[in-house]
């Protein structure tokens, strides 16, 4: 596996319910981000991960949202109460420090609708 | 006004055209830029960095002006793949970590 791996790719909840995403990062990269874009925008910082310190969250990230990456390995974003709102692309990143020279490779992405 | 701004368009140009994208940023100590290529429904790709004194990777020029804060790109030749939806991406001053700030987009169509 050389690449970022999302699970599921898409999700379709009904609104109220509660969705859990996955996301695995390229295997030595110590930073994780989670990003989310919705059509026609680009994509929207949420959180960033070194390792397994959450070090910083986005007020776009409302009470509801909640990250995690447990062992400074996989990273999980879940939602809870899912709002017709909350459907997007959430999409995770990882890259290596120090790297600001470097962009950084993005998963497929998790497309959420919620109905 | 927006951290980074791009042109939506679309850019509708016939296949060998030369087609030049803007984008504009608004933190002047921004660090890195970048350029993504984005395919319909799909992840936003990395195409190249952009480097201070330009940079060229084929078909592709990156330019940075950093007095007026803007990137360029400039594509020749321009393909029938090329079609796609081109993101801006700025590394502003975030403590050390790579935080990317995106554009919404410039989107091209290339026609034969």
């Amino acid at each position: 596996d050389t690449g970022v791996s999302q699970d599921p790719r898409h999700k379709i909840t009904k609104r109220g319910q509660n969705v859990t995403f996955r996301c695995d990062p390229i295997s030595e990269h110590n930073r994780l981000y989670w990003y989310r874009q919705t059509l026609g925008q680009g994509p929207e910082f949420l959180t960033y991960f070194q390792n397994e310190a959450q070090l910083e969250k986005s007020r776009l990230l409302s009470d509801r949202f909640s990250a995690e990456r447990p062992k400074g390995s996989f990273s999980t974003l879940e939602i809870q109460r899912t709002e017709q709102g909350d459907s997007a692309m959430y999409l995770c990143a990882s890259s290596l420090s120090p790297d600001t020279n470097y962009g950084y490779t993005f998963g497929s992405g998790t497309r959420l609708t919620v109905v | 006004r927006k951290e980074v701004e791009q042109d939506p368009g679309p850019f509708n140009v016939p296949e060998g055209a030369t087609v030049a994208f803007n984008c504009t940023y608004s933190n002047s100590a921004s660090q890195s830029f970048f350029w993504y290529r984005q395919d319909c429904r799909k992840e936003p790709k990395l195409l190249m960095s952009v480097y201070s004194s330009g940079n060229e990777d084929g078909r592709f020029t990156a330019q940075l002006n950093r007095a007026s804060q803007y990137i360029s790109l400039l594509i020749r030749d321009s393909k029938l793949s090329d079609s796609a939806t081109y993101l801006c991406a700025v590394n502003p001053p975030s403590g050390g970590y790579n935080k990317l700030i995106f554009g919404a987009g410039t989107r091209l169509a290339v026609h034969p």
